[in-house]
């Protein structure tokens, strides 16, 4: 059975930094593009972040470039999302999905984790 | 980017009813396109991929079809266990998803 486990989330000040953590087991973990999706309070879905089974290739949305960094560990089957200078926008439900690439650019979510909420509030 | 507008942003139905949902696409996106659903308080289930296959374990009743830009999810005799909001997604190029639309018990 396939099982994503996040971690991580909480409340953070704007400004401030966080890592979000997601713990896979069930599938062999190598063998997939993992992705980060969000939810915002009363909100729709929002793509964050891709990066491919051997973490060579990442892609970020626009809204996040340059401030998040996905990350993986193929050896202990995990995938880190570092946050930083977080802003009351980022104020959302992460989810960890199991992604696929469709060989340029484009990612789908064969399935996902419950999530963890981050709030970004002073 | 891929904008995805979906409609209707809530529909009202009765079990048994058949509903369609529509998803546009601002340009062309072949059949790079999913449906998910999600429950309150829980996680997207992933329901249709590449426009109309149908996911492993997702009840027949579900159905999707379309290419280019205009694209449909149709439940077939709605069961209780189908109230929940409904998202496309694109991934054609990254990956954008529609604003949802909610399915409620009429």
């Amino acid at each position: 059975e396939v099982q994503l486990l996040e971690s991580g989330g909480g409340l953070v000040q704007p400004g401030g930094s966080r890592t979000l953590s997601c713990a896979a087991s069930g599938f062999t973990f190598s063998s997939y593009a993992m992705s980060w999706v969000r939810q915002g309070p009363r909100k729709g879905l929002e793509w964050v972040s891709v990066i491919s089974d051997t973490g060579e290739t990442t892609f970020y949305a626009d809204s996040v470039r340059g401030r998040f960094t996905i990350s993986r560990d193929n050896s202990k089957n995990t995938v880190h999302l570092q946050m930083h200078s977080l802003r009351a926008e980022d104020t959302a439900v992460y989810y960890c999905a199991k992604a696929w690439l469709n060989g340029v650019n484009g990612v789908s979510f064969y399935y996902w984790g419950q999530g963890t909420l981050v709030t970004v509030s002073s | 980017d891929i904008l995805m507008t979906q409609s209707p942003s809530t529909l009202s139905a009765s079990v048994g009813d058949r509903v369609t949902i529509t998803c546009r696409a601002s340009q062309s996106i072949s059949s790079w396109l999913a449906w998910y659903q999600q429950k309150p308080g829980k996680a997207p289930k992933l329901l249709i991929y590449w426009a109309s296959s149908l996911e492993s374990g997702v009840p027949s009743r579900f159905s999707g079809s379309g290419s280019g830009t205009e694209f449909t999810l149709t439940i077939y005799s709605l069961q209780p266990d189908d109230f929940a909001t409904y998202y496309c997604q694109q991934y054609h190029s990254y990956s954008t998803f529609g604003g949802g639309t909610k399915v409620e018990i009429k």
